[in-house]
């Protein structure tokens, strides 16, 4: 069935890295992606999307890439600081099967050490 | 920024009981309200999709009979676990959406709730 994953499930780094939290999709149908942080006991906060007819985004600290060809998206954190620290998730919707009826990753903790 | 309140933040109930969340969209009409399930180190999955004035469409797997959603207003929709049982112990949240059919209508969600049943 389709599905959107994760490579790595824990990514630790240090304060003032760059971090990379990467995320694969498998419905070719897909045409809008999210970046999600969920903090533990809180629900997902909004970070960062695009759509498929992008391939990069900017936002503050953060960058999304999206690589269609083999259906890969990442989320690129500058400068990662301690408040950083959360599971990262990435979600897709696909138009076809229902506009904002997002399907979740499996989520990547990062942990930043100060 | 769009707020999406939930309540009670946690609850503990006895196995056989019913318990009732509530989701809440403080500055906004939330024509759809989507709740979804999230158990411990685990992603989130969509249970039901709630609109307004309507039935509620549950996931294939999602028993409708157990969880109750009602969507009486633009601003509450409300799920209950029925006969609740120790594996419904989750973290319940819910999102809200203006226009669901519009990617320039965001998804806001709540702070979720911790649901633990004895």
């Amino acid at each position: 069935g389709e599905s959107v994953g994760l490579h790595l499930p824990t990514l630790s780094v240090q304060e003032g890295d760059n971090s990379i939290i990467n995320c694969a999709y498998s419905n070719s149908a897909s045409d809008y992606f999210i970046w999600y942080k969920q903090e533990s006991g809180k629900g997902p906060q909004f970070i960062i999307d695009i759509r498929s007819n992008m391939d990069k985004r900017q936002g503050q600290r953060v960058t999304v890439l999206l690589n269609k060809t083999v259906k890969h998206l990442s989320l690129q954190i500058a400068a990662t600081q301690p408040g950083d620290s959360a599971v990262y998730f990435c979600a897709e919707r696909n138009m076809n099967t229902g506009f904002q009826k997002l399907v979740f990753g499996t989520g990547t903790r990062l942990l930043v050490s100060p | 920024g769009a707020v999406v309140s939930q309540h009670p933040s946690w609850v503990i109930c006895k196995s056989g009981t019913s318990v009732k969340i509530e989701c809440r969209s403080l500055d906004f009409q939330a024509t759809t309200m989507f709740w979804y399930r999230q158990f411990p180190k685990q992603s989130l999955m969509l249970m039901a999709t709630s609109n307004e004035g309507s039935k509620a469409t549950y996931e294939q797997g999602v028993e409708k009979d157990k969880f109750l959603i009602n969507h009486a207003s633009l601003t509450l929709s409300t799920l209950t676990v029925t006969s609740a049982h120790p594996e419904d112990s989750s973290f319940y949240i819910c999102s809200a959406v203006l226009d669901r059919n519009s990617y320039n209508s965001p998804l806001h969600f709540g702070n979720g709730t911790r649901l633990t049943v004895t």
